[in-house]
């Protein structure tokens, strides 16, 4: 099955610095790949996604770029602001309906 | 707002015991899928169903099974509690036809003593 490897686990960074996570996946059949933000005490929430037809995807100060060939793709958050301070997840998934597989975690820590 | 919802937020029950975890969904999705969170291991899949009365196994089901009757309610089983299953549960609903964003309910903080 899948296999979902994200990097690093813990993430400090100075305010208006830039913060970069990458995961890789296994299955080269993968299409579509989420990017998911987990506040403290909440419940994750999508905050971008990309697929397997694009290179790159951009929303304001968040980006994610996508690698088939390498297998890898990275997400980019510049500017940062102490309120992206959370745990980012990133996912694979093969088809429609099939299971998301997540990556083990990001903790951005946004120092003010 | 896609709403899904699960019965509790903190559950407290002794080894042995038969535990039920609810989730419901309001936005007819035909996919739900119930996700163990522990630190520094990610969401891990237990069990996904795409349909009613239709389940498949995850990444870790050992010690859960589920219960699909009816399209809107997603339930996850643990059969005899022990304390490793002690956990952060969380729930998710999806659309079937296009991968689409998952959308997860508030969590259920097990504890087993």
């Amino acid at each position: 099955g899948e296999n979902v490897e994200q990097h690093p686990s813990t993430l400090s960074v100075q305010e208006g610095d830039s913060a970069v996570i990458k995961c890789t996946y296994s299955d080269s059949a993968s299409n579509y790949f989420p990017w998911y933000k987990q506040e403290l005490g909440k419940r994750p929430q999508l905050i971008i996604d990309i697929r397997s037809n694009v290179g790159e995807k951009k929303d304001q100060r968040i980006a994610v770029t996508l690698n088939k060939t390498a297998k890898h793709f990275s997400l980019h958050i510049t500017e940062t602001q102490p309120e992206d301070s959370a745990v980012y997840f990133c996912a694979a998934s093969k088809a429609a309906g099939n299971k998301l597989t997540f990556g083990g975690g990001t903790r951005v820590l946004v120092k003010p | 707002d896609v709403k899904v919802t699960q019965s509790s937020r903190y559950l407290v029950k002794r080894t042995g015991e038969k535990v039920f975890l609810e989730c419901v969904q309001d936005m007819d999705h035909e996919n739900m899928f119930w996700y163990r969170q522990d630190p520094g291991l990610g969401l891990r899949l237990i069990y996904f169903s795409y349909d009613v009365k239709m389940k498949e196994k995850g990444d870790i089901p050992e010690g859960y099974s589920v219960s699909r009757e009816k399209k809107e309610r997603f339930s996850l089983i643990l059969e005899s509690a022990s304390t490793n299953q002690t956990s952060m549960y969380l729930c998710a609903s999806r659309q079937h036809v296009l991968n689409t964003e998952a959308f997860f309910g508030q969590g259920t903080r097990l504890t087993v003593v």
